[in-house]
């Protein structure tokens, strides 16, 4: 396993509603980065999060936003759901240095939006 | 051209089968790579780095050819067990802290 934990596991909502998910960092790790991973897509990058500042950012509205903690926690806010929106959500936690370092990822929030 | 691209499958091969990926890449200052594996339902896991021309790791071999911005994965003596997703990635920033990924590429090993 790799210490990042994410809650919920799965998740219903409805159109217009708001929606919060929560990921654990791995211990000694100071970056998350959050995906969003549609049925037979591959993951697609949403935004990234050092010392609690967002570090980076793909392509999403800005109703998705986020927060890290001190704690290196974070979480991923969704406002005004709308369907395209249902996908499983990751969560990588990782070492920020100059050099490349591996992302573990958690094993995924599951949101259904009806 | 899309910034990460692999073939689409899905690859239907007997164990003990050889089976190539191919994945392209748009960004020509990407300096490292990476073969990712999904398992349905759950998270990816590394299965590769690539930093040069290539890496080996047992019966899985990655190489890397940059004047064409091509990447390949290759799994010699199929296993059963290697029935997943492959997905290839490129670094978005240098510390490889935001991932781009391909669609993947589906494998299914039969006995």
């Amino acid at each position: 396993e790799t210490g990042v934990t994410q809650s919920p596991t799965h998740l219903i909502k409805t159109r217009g509603q708001q929606v919060t998910l929560r990921c654990s960092s791995q211990s000694g790790h100071n970056t998350v980065s959050w995906y969003q991973q549609a049925l037979g897509q591959g993951p697609q990058f949403i935004f990234q999060y050092y010392r609690e500042e967002e570090n980076g950012r793909g392509n999403f509205p800005p109703r998705f936003s986020g927060l890290q903690f001190p704690n290196y926690s974070s979480e991923l806010n969704v406002n005004a759901l709308e369907l395209d929106d249902s996908a499983l959500y990751l969560c990588a936690s990782s070492f920020f240095s100059r050099e490349t370092d591996t992302q573990y990822f958690g094993p995924g929030t599951r949101l259904t939006v009806l | 051209r899309k910034e990460v691209e692999q073939d689409p499958g899905p690859f239907n091969v007997p164990e003990g089968a050889t089976v190539a990926f191919n994945c392209t890449y748009s960004n020509s200052a990407s300096q490292s790579f990476f073969w990712y594996r999904q398992d349905c339902r759950k998270e990816p896991k590394l299965l590769m780095s690539v930093y040069s021309s290539g890496n080996e790791d047992g019966r899985f071999t990655a190489q890397l050819n940059r004047a064409s911005q091509y990447i390949s994965l290759l799994i010699r003596d199929s296993k059963l067990s290697d029935s997943a997703t492959y997905l290839c990635v490129v670094p978005l920033n240098q510390a490889g802290t935001a991932l781009i990924f391909g669609k993947g590429t589906t494998l299914s090993v039969s006995s």
